[in-house]
């Protein structure tokens, strides 16, 4: 089975630090890939950055990052310089062999200190 | 506006009635899914479409449930004689997914602001 855990409840950040969000995975397929999403307060789920399984190297997005460690099966997102903006619901997700559906976390609530 | 649009973005019902939600994707987008998020929790996946066709249902789909795309382009949600249960945030999102069935892992999916279902 294929599953997605966030421990982190609920995050909070000083503005202008970096933050580390968690996330483990769990799948038996090889071949996967490992999404994060930002939802703010509006609902709407804006896609943040991917990593597969097979990249050498973790992905950046700007001042986001994966911290992708395949052995520990751990896919962190790394947000630098953190902004007020930034505050919001985050979703760490996988897609894993052909099929079409992400499976979603349970979400990690970031907020951040002026 | 050219993102993924939902209607309408609130509803409320009575127990036991049924209730329809549209889901329009971004114009060149060949897939469409349909998730349901409750509060404080990730979504779920309920159901996908390539195309008219349906791909995959999640168990959550219960018979009261339906969903449709007849022409390959918007589509509908269906809760037929609503429970208190089905009170959920229903998202849309659409993808486009091109012949290279390799890229199927980095398929990002856009989503909608989504419909808030509240049943009384």
């Amino acid at each position: 089975a294929q599953k997605i855990t966030q421990t982190q409840p609920g995050m909070f950040v000083q503005e202008k630090e970096a933050v580390t969000l968690d996330c483990t995975y769990d799948t038996s397929d090889p071949s996967y890939g490992l999404f994060w999403y930002k939802q703010p307060s509006s609902g709407e789920m804006i896609f943040l950055i991917y990593q597969g399984s097979y990249d050498q190297q973790n992905a950046t997005e700007g001042r986001y990052s994966l911290n992708f460690q395949k052995a520990r099966k751990s896919a962190n997102l790394v947000i630098s310089a953190s902004q007020l903006g930034d505050s919001a619901m985050y979703f760490c997700a996988m897609r894993a062999g052909n099929t079409g559906k992400l499976i979603f976390g349970q979400g990690t609530t970031l907020q951040v200190k002026p | 506006d050219t993102g993924v649009s939902q209607d309408p973005r609130h509803k409320i019902t009575k127990r036991g009635q049924n209730v329809t939600f549209r889901c329009d994707p971004i114009s060149e987008h060949n897939r469409l899914y349909w998730y349901r998020q409750t509060l404080g929790q990730g979504p779920e996946f309920l159901t996908y479409f390539q195309n008219e066709a349906q791909l995959e249902k999640s168990r959550l789909l219960s018979d009261r449930f339906s969903a449709e795309r007849p022409k390959g382009s918007f589509s509908t949600l269906e809760i037929q004689r609503t429970e208190q249960g089905d009170s959920a945030m229903y998202l849309c999102a659409s993808s486009f997914m091109g012949p290279e069935r390799t890229r199927v892992l980095v398929e990002k999916l856009f989503f909608g602001s989504g419909t808030q279902l509240s049943v009384l």
